[in-house]
């Protein structure tokens, strides 16, 4: 099953903050973000692996809750080039190496 | 990181032909690649899990017989759309994650069938 992000679409100002949230039916694997800019393949963000993780760099971080079934991805003083959609990408089991993403929430920041 | 190519990045054809994509890896061998379809301003779906010299596994809902996965070799997987129509226009896009990390992605093949 997809997971189910929210919110769908969110504008902001730059150097505004930024939270996404990714949900999941079923405790996962782990738990993949990325972003992608329209007509462009998705860049990797970060990967979280243990229940209760938190993880980031410079002004991007995601957390992923103890009992593995939701993600967020914390944008923190937003810039233009944050603009984009974002998507998780999801593992069910190990070894399976596949992904469902996630539904997606559309970024755009103004300036 | 790795490096994934697809081809072509943007196909026009006529209705009732078929398109090949492919896709490659250029520094290292994927024994599995998967294929997403995405549709304007929704999510990829995955298709189907490519396997180097066996059959390809389909995710529920995707027509085996109209996408046509080949992974011949351990660096090139190809789809091919046969008989496409204007409802199979979209943005298909492959994968490999050769360490178990994160996933590299082709640059993605824009289809258009007029």
């Amino acid at each position: 099953q997809q997971p189910v992000q929210s919110p769908q679409a969110v504008i902001l100002r730059e150097g505004e903050d930024a939270v996404i949230n990714c949900s999941s039916s079923k405790a996962l694997y782990s738990v993949h973000w990325y972003r992608q800019k329209h007509g462009e393949a998705p860049v990797f963000l970060m990967i979280l692996l243990k229940g209760g993780e938190q993880k980031g760099h410079e002004k991007i971080s995601a957390s992923f809750n103890e009992k593995k079934q939701q993600s967020s991805l914390y944008l923190t003083a937003s810039q233009l080039s944050y603009s984009g959609t974002y998507f998780c990408g999801t593992e069910e089991s190990a070894g399976t190496y596949k992904y469902i993403f996630g539904t997606g929430t559309r970024l755009k920041v103004l300036a | 990181g790795a490096v994934v190519s697809q081809h072509p990045s943007w196909v026009i054809c006529k209705s009732g032909t078929s398109v090949k994509i492919e896709c490659r890896s250029l520094d290292f061998q994927a024994t599995t690649m998967f294929w997403y379809r995405q549709f304007p301003k929704q999510s990829l779906m995955l298709m189907a899990t490519s396997n180097e010299g066996s059959k390809a596994t389909y995710e529920q809902g995707v027509e085996k017989d109209k996408f046509l996965i080949n992974h011949a070799s351990l660096t090139l997987s190809t789809l091919t759309v046969t008989s496409a129509h204007p409802e199979d226009s979209s943005f298909y896009i492959c994968s490999a994650r050769p360490f178990n990390t994160e996933a590299f992605f082709g640059q993605g093949t824009r289809l258009t069938v007029v």
